[in-house]
């Protein structure tokens, strides 16, 4: 199974700064299937990128996927109020699909 | 719009069972691959079990293989979580969610708003 290991933990920020959420893979990702989810308090999980780049549906273009192979980053370029939460990345190209442990993003 | 529906949680003891189930609705439901992802009170996402559009391919995490069966009707557009010799472990929020690739890569775009499986005696 791969691991995926995210960092920071914890992301202390202002509103209006810039966030870079770090996801590092045990092994290779198979075709840059690499996605992010964004968990708010209570709510279930929603799909931010997939492919290791691509925008889901109605994600603001202020959201921002990169990298391939082991190392992958979520960018979000200028943190509005309700960016503040909690944000997974997902391997789904290696069986079992695997999640990070999660990067918690909290308003400094 | 698309909807996921679970039921069924609850409280149960340990070594029990439960039936988890999810209505789904608003997309071709027969058409796509089906998860349930767990959760763990204040912990991280778990995938758990996915299964093929006919039912056909089902895989587990070795977690639950074993004890836990996928299954789905599709003539009631219904997903199913049966847990068998449940443990303390298990206890988590269960989420139905769909995948929106053609394969068993499970991309989940859709999820349903989940529920809550307490195992305690």
């Amino acid at each position: 199974e791969i691991v995926l290991t995210q960092s920071p933990g914890t992301l202390s920020l202002s509103p209006g700064e810039r966030a870079t959420l770090s996801c590092r893979a045990s092994q290779s990702v198979s075709s840059r299937y690499l996605a992010w989810y964004q968990q708010k308090p209570g709510q279930a999980p929603r799909l931010l990128i997939y492919g290791a780049s691509s925008r889901a549906t109605g994600i603001p273009d202020r959201f921002s996927g990169s990298g391939s192979g082991t190392d992958f980053t979520l960018t979000i370029s200028r943190l509005e109020s309700e960016d503040f939460a909690v944000y997974y990345c997902q391997q789904y190209g290696n069986s079992p699909c695997s999640f990070g442990r999660g990067t918690k993003l909290e308003i400094k | 719009e698309v909807q996921l529906v679970e039921s069924g949680g609850g409280l149960v003891q340990p070594g029990g069972s439960l039936r988890v189930s999810c209505a789904a609705s608003g997309f071709t439901f027969s058409s796509s691959w089906m998860s349930w992802v767990r959760q763990a009170p204040g912990k991280g996402l778990e995938w758990v079990a996915n299964i093929k559009q006919d039912g056909s391919e089902k895989y587990y995490a070795d977690s639950v293989r074993g004890r836990f069966t996928v299954s789905r009707d599709n003539t009631r557009n219904s997903l199913s979580l049966q847990m068998n010799s449940l443990r303390a472990e298990d206890t988590a929020v269960y989420y139905c969610a769909r995948s929106v690739l053609p394969s068993a890569a499970a991309l989940l775009q859709h999820w349903g708003q989940g529920s809550l499986v307490i195992v305690s005696s």
